[in-house]
């Protein structure tokens, strides 16, 4: 059975600095992976969809790579802003479009 | 993408009574799933909810307790029954691009059970 963890829990950084948060699945035979961030009390907004076929995807300041050998994801914002705190999931399934969903990444940006 | 429209936003409930939820997608889609998120924890998958059919539910939750239908490819309605305080969670609607394999949530219902 897939499991979806996310390192670190929790992140607090100045305004500005580059981050990177990581995402692991135990099951490599993925058919997406898919980023989302969800602020306190709300829904998830997505962020980046890569296919098994590809192995990075960028969208403004976020990239997201994946690979699937190592069973590893990365999002790597860059010049993080106050507007960036929230928490950032990640979620993938193996064909059956059942989204497996990470533990999160609580993440907090100083002005 | 998908928008996804939930309601209620959020509500407080009295233990033992229930409470229907209602999702609708702004466009026709194949797959809309249902998740719940507890206090300070991810989302977990509740059922598929399949249109024209029964839900199909993933392990720990049935369907007397969760009862969802689906009667076309733009709404679905689940049901939280007989509430007990261990159901207080964020509900999620969640609709398919199957075309890209995207998935997009609505706001949540937040569900306080006293």
């Amino acid at each position: 059975k897939q499991e979806v963890t996310q390192i670190p829990a929790a992140l607090s950084v100045p305004e500005g600095e580059n981050l990177v948060l990581n995402c692991s699945f135990t099951d490599s035979a993925i058919y997406n992976l898919q980023w989302f961030r969800q602020d306190p009390g709300k829904g998830l907004t997505s962020l980046l969809l890569i296919q098994s076929s590809q192995r990075e995807q960028t969208s403004g300041r976020l990239n997201a790579s994946l690979d699937k050998s190592s069973g590893r994801s990365t999002l790597y914002i860059a010049a993080s802003q106050p507007g960036d705190s929230a928490t950032y999931l990640c979620a993938s399934h193996s064909g059956t479009y059942k989204y497996i969903f990470g533990t999160g990444t609580r993440l907090k940006v100083l002005a | 993408s998908a928008v996804i429209s939930q309601k209620p936003s959020r509500d407080i409930c009295q233990r033992g009574t229930s409470l229907t939820i209602q999702c609708q997608v702004d466009s026709q889609v194949t797959m809309m799933f249902w998740y719940r998120q507890q206090p300070g924890q991810s989302l977990t998958l509740i059922a598929t909810a399949n249109q024209g059919s029964e839900a199909t539910y993933e392990s720990g939750f049935v369907i007397d307790k969760f009862p969802i239908s689906r009667p076309n490819l733009t709404f679905s309605t689940l049901t939280v029954s007989n509430m007990s305080p261990e159901d207080s969670s964020i509900y999620l609607c969640s609709a398919l691009d199957v075309s890209a394999g995207e998935l997009f949530f609505g706001e949540g219902s937040r569900l306080t059970v006293l």
